[in-house]
Parts: structure tokens; sequence; C-alpha cells
């Protein structure tokens, strides 16, 4: 089956610290790739995506790159605020038809917390 | 605006009663998700719903039903609550076609049985 493994956390940065949360899947076919983030208090909210091999979804300064040989979809921030301090997942959706479509398998999630 | 609203917020049970999670979508979605969220375990999709009167398991449907009579609202409902069902519950919704990719979601309903 589908799976998701997300690096384990929490994580806790200064700001404007280089930021990285691993995330690497095991699917059949090829799915497509997202980051969530949850913000304190709120729902889940896409962040970026990418749909097959080697694209690059960005998104507020966020970059994550679609590694086919590797499984993975590394999340990456060049420099956190403190507004980035949420809860990040990392999800696929395999691309089968009839009723699969829109569900995603998530990762466990990584809890950032950003210090002034 | 996209719209996923949950009737409540907060909710306090007690063991052994019919508890209902309701959501509703004001963005004429096909489908609907219901997902509870624990630490360290990430969304486990409960039950979704690909049209009216349509549903389908998730992978931890056990204690739980779903209702979808109209196809804006979803409900969830735990036929007889138990402590270990003490969770952060949330809703989604998303457009029914191959290039659907979002999920909305909505803000949570964190239940508390006692």
């Amino acid at each position: 089956g589908n799976s998701v493994t997300q690096m384990e956390g929490p994580v806790t940065l200064s700001e404007e610290a280089f930021l990285t949360i691993n995330c690497t899947y095991t699917a059949t076919g090829y799915p497509s790739l997202f980051w969530y983030v949850q913000y304190p208090g709120e729902g889940l909210q896409l962040l970026l995506k990418a749909t097959k091999a080697d694209d690059k979804g960005s998104n507020k300064g966020f970059e994550a790159t679609y590694r086919k040989e590797t499984t993975s979809f590394h999340l990456e921030k060049g420099s956190v605020q403190v507004s980035d301090s949420a809860v990040y997942f990392c999800a696929l959706r395999t691309n089968a038809g009839g009723t699969s479509y829109g569900k995603l398998t998530f990762g466990q999630g990584t809890i950032l917390t950003v210090h002034p | 605006d996209v719209k996923v609203t949950q009737s409540s917020r907060y909710l306090v049970k007690r063991t052994g009663e019919k508890v209902f999670l309701e959501c509703v979508q004001d963005m004429d979605h096909e489908n609907m998700f219901w997902y509870r969220q624990d630490p360290g375990l990430g969304l486990r999709l409960i039950y979704f719903s690909y049209d009216v009167k349509m549903k389908e398991k998730g992978d931890i449907p056990e204690g739980y039903s779903v209702s979808r009579e109209k196809k804006e609202r979803f409900s969830l409902i735990l036929e007889s609550a138990s402590t270990n069902q003490t969770s952060m519950y949330l809703c989604a919704s998303t457009i029914s076609t191959v290039s659907s990719y979002e999920q909305y979601f909505g803000p949570g309903t964190r239940l508390t049985v006692t």
C-alpha cells in the first residue's frame, strides 16, 4: 500500500535559519506529491505540489523537488520566519481513476517552531 | 473564498453517547472526507464520500459511520463514543476530476470523550 514517512520532530530553529523537513514515500505507479501546512488553531492548507518526477513545487519561499530515484519530496526554505511556525504534512495521491480521485495519504506531520 | 465549516470547534461527550459531527462545504464539491488527527500518526482517513448517499470506508472506519444526504453536507457519527475516539476530527472536500489536486479543510473539531 501507499505510505509517507516524515522526519521526526519537533524542529526548533532561530529566525533566518535554513529549514529542511525530509519526506520519503512508498507508492504504486506515479503519485502526485504535496506539502500541507497547519497553522495553530486552523485546518490544513495546501502549501505546494508536484505532479511528476523532477517537478519543483514552490510557494511562500518554500520549495520541494519530486525525486523519483530516491522516492523523496523534501521541504526546504532558505530563511524561516516566526510566522512559519506550524505543523507540516507531506502527502501523496495516486493517480488512479474511479472513486480514488482526491484521496490522500499523509505523513505523521512535523512540528516547526521558529524563535525570534 | 472557499469555505469548509464544521459544527463545533470543541466537544466533550461521555462514553457511550451518540455523537454527530457536521461538515458543510460551499464549493459544490463531489468528494468529501473525514480524517482524525493524532500526534505522531498524522491524518488517517475514516470515511469518504464521492456523491450524495455514496460512501466508502477509509483506513480506520471501525466505530464510525457517515451520512451524506445533501451534496454540501457530510456527517460523521460515533454510534457509541469511547475514550479512544478522543481526537481532532478534520473534514475536507475536493472537486472530482483527474486534476483535482487540492483538498480544502475545515478548522477541525477537538472531541474529548470522558
